[in-house]
């Protein structure tokens, strides 16, 4: 079993909807999470990182449920330029090189 | 505002040759990472610098080698390149501590023939 998982994807939503993407890390110990979007053949660019209280960003919404061990990032409204691949991505403790990157899950926003 | 500065941008080798991937960032961070990312599959460590003369290895450092040359520059070396080293190559940054995201340059596309 991978240490980070997401939906397999791809998702393909008509503009306006709203869309959700579930992760899931098997350490328990994972510290800190963050949300990363990747355009095609483009660098990941961190979207938000994710609190344990929940945060939101204008459209985005993340959660953490610690006790089962996932994250959730929610798109309200989806617009066109959302089409990406979106990548969960954990850190298994404080220090910086163990951060683990899940394999993504693929949005397509059509017209 | 460049960030984290990758070079080159895609290069084509033959198997047995040796090149160096640049990263250069001006964001006064302390630690520096490689990662390759291949298709299906997440971005894996290669190696890591925690701080200016540190490095370390990650998930995937066979074959590899690397630099920290001063706070702003970590380089990538492949001493005699494989075709399994067919890749995108990202290179990120970020304060020291996992807790701080990293920042990402925007990848070398290298292909081993």
């Amino acid at each position: 079993r991978k240490e980070v998982e997401q939906d397999p994807g791809p998702f393909n939503v008509p503009e306006g909807a709203t869309v959700a993407f579930n992760c899931t890390y098997s350490n328990s110990a994972s510290q800190s999470f963050f949300w990363y979007r990747q355009d095609c053949r483009k660098e990941p660019k961190l979207l938000m990182s994710v609190y344990s209280s929940g945060n939101e960003d204008g459209r985005f919404t993340a959660q953490l449920n610690r006790a089962s061990q996932y994250i959730s990032l929610l798109i309200r409204d989806s617009k066109l330029s959302d089409s990406a691949t979106y990548l969960c991505v954990v850190n298994r403790d404080n220090y910086g090189q163990n951060f683990v990157f899940g394999p993504g899950t693929r949005l397509s926003v059509l017209p | 505002n460049a960030g984290v500065t990758q070079t080159p941008k895609f290069q084509v080798l033959k198997t047995g040759q040796s090149m160096t991937l640049q990263c250069a960032q001006d964001m006064n961070h302390n630690s520096m990472y490689w990662y390759r990312q291949d298709p299906g599959m997440g971005l894996r460590l290669i190696y890591y610098s925690a701080s200016e003369g540190t490095t370390d290895k990650g998930e995937v450092p066979n074959g590899y080698n690397v630099s920290r040359l001063n706070k702003r520059e970590f380089s990538l070396r492949l001493e005699s390149a494989a075709p399994s080293q067919t890749s995108v190559y990202f290179c990120a940054s970020s304060e020291a501590g996992g807790s701080q995201p990293q920042h990402f340059g925007d990848g070398t596309r290298l292909s081993i023939l």
